[in-house]
């Protein structure tokens, strides 16, 4: 079953912070982030791999939380580049890797 | 630009027709997943190849089918091809672990008309 994220799109202006939220049902291995502009291929942006685990990746960071089967991603003080939809992607067990629902986020100068 | 290669980047069938994908994968990676992605959506898993025999299946139906070669490239094949097919077709190439990271090829925008 596919994870799901929340919220699913928001928009923030230029400078602002922002909280992506992915959840999962079943206990998950890993957590992958990807970010998707219009029109290109999904960007790998970090992989978490243990439980308790944070991030981060230029002013993105995430975190995982194996027991909740949960993981965030945060984004500080946004920029303009920053916008995109962005997808996290769970690995449960022996399965494959699964995309979330995806966030789309809109940065507005 | 990630090394990974789709052909073509776009396609318009007739409903029933059958096509071809084609994906080069990343130097040195052995595994290749490829994902269905309607507009607005997510990736949807279709299924992963490694080492040319097929290592796990998403929820499509066998019309559905793919190969990978001995240099890792792979196609996927889609035969009797519904209006429903319209859609990105992206290609990940990545090692055969589960902590690898995926590397997405541009995709392949297929319409079915």
């Amino acid at each position: 079953q596919q994870p799901v994220q929340s919220p699913q799109a928001v928009i923030l202006r230029e400078g602002e912070d922002a909280v992506i939220n992915c959840s999962s049902s079943k206990a998950l291995y890993s957590v992958h982030w990807y970010r998707q502009k219009h029109g290109e291929a999904p960007v790998f942006l970090m992989i978490l791999l243990k439980g308790g685990e944070q991030k981060g990746h230029d002013k993105i960071s995430a975190s995982f939380n194996e027991k909740k089967q949960q993981s965030s991603l945060y984004l500080t003080a946004s920029q303009l580049s920053y916008s995109g939809t962005y997808f996290c992607g769970t690995i449960p067990g022996n399965e494959k890797l699964t995309f979330g629902t995806g966030t789309r986020l809109t940065i507005i100068p | 630009e990630t090394g990974v290669t789709q052909s073509p980047t776009h396609l318009i069938k007739t409903r029933g027709q059958q096509v071809t994908l084609r994906c080069s994968s990343q130097s040195g990676h052995n595994t290749v997943s490829w994902y269905q992605q309607a507009l607005g959506q997510g990736p949807q898993f279709i299924f992963q190849y490694y080492r040319e025999e097929e290592n796990g299946r998403g929820n499509f139906p066998p019309r559905f089918s793919g190969l990978q070669f001995p240099n890792y490239s792979s196609e996927l094949n889609v035969n009797a091809l519904e209006l429903d097919d319209s859609a990105l077709y992206l290609c990940a190439s990545s090692l055969a672990s589960r902590q690898a990271e995926a590397f997405f090829g541009q995709g392949t925008r297929l319409t079915v008309v």
